[in-house]
């Protein structure tokens, strides 16, 4: 069964970066792009970019162009997220969700990882 | 960037009642729009894909329609389980952007 696994809390202060893991099993990593969203507390969702983890190839959302980077290591089956220049405004979950197919929606959600941003 | 507007942000109804949830976009694109459902705490579950398609193990109570700039998530009978909060999501554009959520509460 499809499993996506994600690293766990990260309390960080303003300024640090953030890198959050999603380990995926169950399925040929390399075949399904990953999305990232993250949502803010008690806000909507938001739509952070994706990974193709066969090229490595990526897609941003506009207002996280030159802040986020995603990468993947194959070897393992894990695609990361990282924030750098990070406010206060970041501290949301960050969630990975498999894409159904090529720039997709995801059907399937790791379980999210806080990231909360203070000084 | 597309845009995406639901309505109503909030929704009161009963058990058995018939629900429908709209969804316009700031330009129009064919069908490549996305529901999801959201319970507190919880990762959102797809529902829905290419506005219309439901996703498999998805109640049939479930179904979306639209194509353009109005896209429509009906449910036809709410039942307990379906109190919570709903997303449209498009994702023909590049950046592929939420609406801002209908939270579907008990009357």
């Amino acid at each position: 069964q499809v499993q996506l696994v994600q690293s766990g809390p990260e309390m960080k202060k303003p300024g640090a970066s953030v890198k959050v893991s999603c380990k995926a099993s169950g399925y040929t990593f390399t075949d399904y792009y990953m999305n990232w969203v993250r949502q803010a507390p008690g806000q909507g969702l938001e739509w952070m970019g994706w990974i193709n983890p066969n090229s490595g190839g990526t897609n941003f959302a506009q207002k996280f162009q030159g802040r986020v980077t995603m990468t993947r290591d194959t070897s393992i089956n894990t695609v990361y997220m990282e924030l750098s220049r990070l406010r206060s405004d970041d501290t949301a979950v960050y969630y990975c969700s498999r894409a159904m197919a090529a720039e997709y929606p995801g059907n399937f959600w790791g379980q999210g990882t806080l990231v909360t941003v203070s000084s | 960037d597309i845009q995406m507007t639901q309505s109503p942000s909030t929704l009161s109804a009963s058990v058995g009642d018939r629900v429908t949830i709209t969804c316009r976009a700031s330009q129009s694109f064919n069908t490549w729009l996305a529901w999801y459902q959201q319970k507190p705490g919880k990762a959102p579950k797809l529902l829905i894909y290419d506005a219309s398609s439901l996703e498999s193990g998805v109640p049939s109570r479930f179904s979306g329609s639209g194509s353009g700039t109005e896209f429509t998530l009906t449910i036809s009978s709410l039942q307990p389980d379906d109190f919570a909060t709903y997303y449209c999501q498009q994702y023909n554009s590049y950046s592929h952007t939420f609406g801002q959520g209908t939270k579907l509460e008990m009357k």
